[in-house]
């Protein structure tokens, strides 16, 4: 029983164009949203997060919302960029930023020139 | 600061062994967590520590599985015997209040 979803394994976007990725949750006690980006034979690394005392967060080319009705969040890039192509994970806690996450099973983006 | 270190990179080793993995966390950071990879179940979280109190250990698969945390600064996550099924990307954890996770390389892990 997946508590965090991301339903799309894979994402291609041309180069300049906007990267959506979406992640969709069913634990209502999350209050606490996180992506990583993870490149091959690396750990994932922390990219932006989100509390749900907020509904969007903004770092950059990247933009993260939340629709706590909806139990859906989605990562904006903005700009897309070919090193943005890596394997984007969301992540869910309940326990705030300290909390363990729970990972979704990760999302492909390619970005071609 | 150099990060959360893993060791090894990779090993390769066969079934019945033990199969000892090890995590230096960042120093300062209180929470450190042993996720595993897979192409099945994706990153899953097998067990975490507080100030190097185990808090959860629900993900634990089996009890050839065990984690400790003597200090603050080393965890180790020992599989005995080990099994090809067990085969995976193992990756440490560390973080503090008011940041997200940040993780280590893994460990690969073979099985054969």
């Amino acid at each position: 029983d997946q508590q965090v979803k991301q339903n799309s394994p894979s994402l291609s976007v041309q180069e300049g164009r906007i990267s959506i990725l979406n992640c969709d949750y069913t634990n209502s006690m999350f209050d606490y949203f996180l992506w990583y980006k993870k490149y091959p034979a690396e750990g994932p690394t922390f990219l932006i997060s989100i509390s749900s005392i907020k509904d969007k967060n903004e770092d950059g080319r990247f933009t993260v919302f939340l629709n706590k009705s909806a139990k859906h969040l989605s990562l904006h890039i903005v700009p897309s960029q070919p090193g943005d192509s890596a394997v984007y994970f969301c992540a869910a806690s309940r326990g705030g930023s300290q909390g363990n996450l729970i990972f979704g099973k990760g999302t492909k983006l390619s970005v071609k020139p | 600061d150099a990060g959360v270190i893993q060791s090894p990179r990779h090993e390769v080793t066969e079934m019945g062994q033990e199969v000892t993995l090890r995590c230096k966390p960042i120093s300062g950071h209180d929470y450190l967590f042993w996720y595993r990879q897979t192409m099945m179940r994706g990153l899953e979280l097998l067990i975490y520590f507080n100030n190097n109190v185990p808090i959860d250990d629900s993900g634990m698969p089996e009890d050839r599985f065990s984690a400790k945390m003597p200090n603050a600064s080393f965890s180790t996550l020992k599989i005995q015997p080990s099994e090809p099924r067990d085969s995976a990307v193992y990756f440490c954890a560390s973080s503090f209040p008011g940041a997200g996770a940040f993780f280590g390389q893994g460990t690969r892990l073979t099985v054969v």
